[in-house]
């Protein structure tokens, strides 16, 4: 069983720009979480999809967006890059919404 | 407004010793608890669970001990071993839906040999 996967493992991108950020389940799981990590703080939630639908959102502005694919799956994109939003971006999936999360290695973003 | 808090940034213990980790949170709606445990460029890994019906739970050498009149959970890890040296996060949530959880901003915990 392979565990979860994110791509790229790091990204620089320009103020103002677009990004978007994948993640592989692991085999089965059809709920996937995604979490920005801020320098010295913890993940903090942006949404979560299930079954391929946004299943809650967190306190992030609309240019945070999601996909969830028919194979589970996954991509988050930001549109409008602004400094701030430089962060580790973390994904996490589970078989269920109710079952243990597993967390990919996450995505290092740096805004410039 | 943070509704889940780790006061204590880090913390070091002597291996073989008890490892306390401590936990506060605000929102009375959370019934479902968590700590997970993170090394360096890894995502975090699920520890231990407990939910709002229970006030501690065990494993292994890991115990979560949760005071709901306090609004505060604990992770105790005895002995602590130097591969537990990592950064230890609490997170809050519902049992339903775990992957909603707001956590704290983690302690780092040292164990030396």
């Amino acid at each position: 069983e392979t565990g979860v996967t994110q791509s790229p493992t790091h990204l620089i991108k320009t103020r103002g720009q677009q990004v978007t950020l994948r993640c592989s389940s692991q085999s089965g799981h059809n709920t996937v979480s995604w979490y920005q990590q801020a320098l010295g703080q913890g993940p903090q939630f942006i949404f979560q999809y299930y079954r391929e639908e946004e299943n809650g959102r967190g306190n992030f502005p609309p240019r945070f967006s999601g996909l969830q694919f028919p194979n589970y799956s996954s991509e988050l994109n930001v549109n409008a890059l602004e400094l701030d939003d430089s962060a580790l971006y973390l994904c996490a999936s589970s078989l269920t919404r109710q079952e243990t999360q597993y967390f990919g290695p996450g995505t290092r973003l740096l805004v410039l | 407004d943070q509704q889940v808090k780790q006061n204590s940034p880090s913390l070091s213990v002597q291996e073989g010793r008890i490892s306390i980790l401590n936990c506060d949170y605000t929102n009375s709606m959370f019934d479902y608890f968590l700590w997970y445990k993170k090394y360096p460029a890894e995502g975090p890994t699920f520890l231990i669970s407990i939910s709002s019906i229970k006030d501690k739970n065990e494993d292994g050498r890991f115990t979560v001990f949760l005071n709901k009149s306090a609004k505060h959970l604990s992770l105790h890890i005895v002995p602590s071993q130097p591969g537990d040296s990592a950064v230890y996060f609490c997170a809050a949530g519902s049992m339903r839906n775990a992957g909603k959880s707001t956590f704290g901003d983690g302690t780092t915990l040292t164990v030396k040999p």
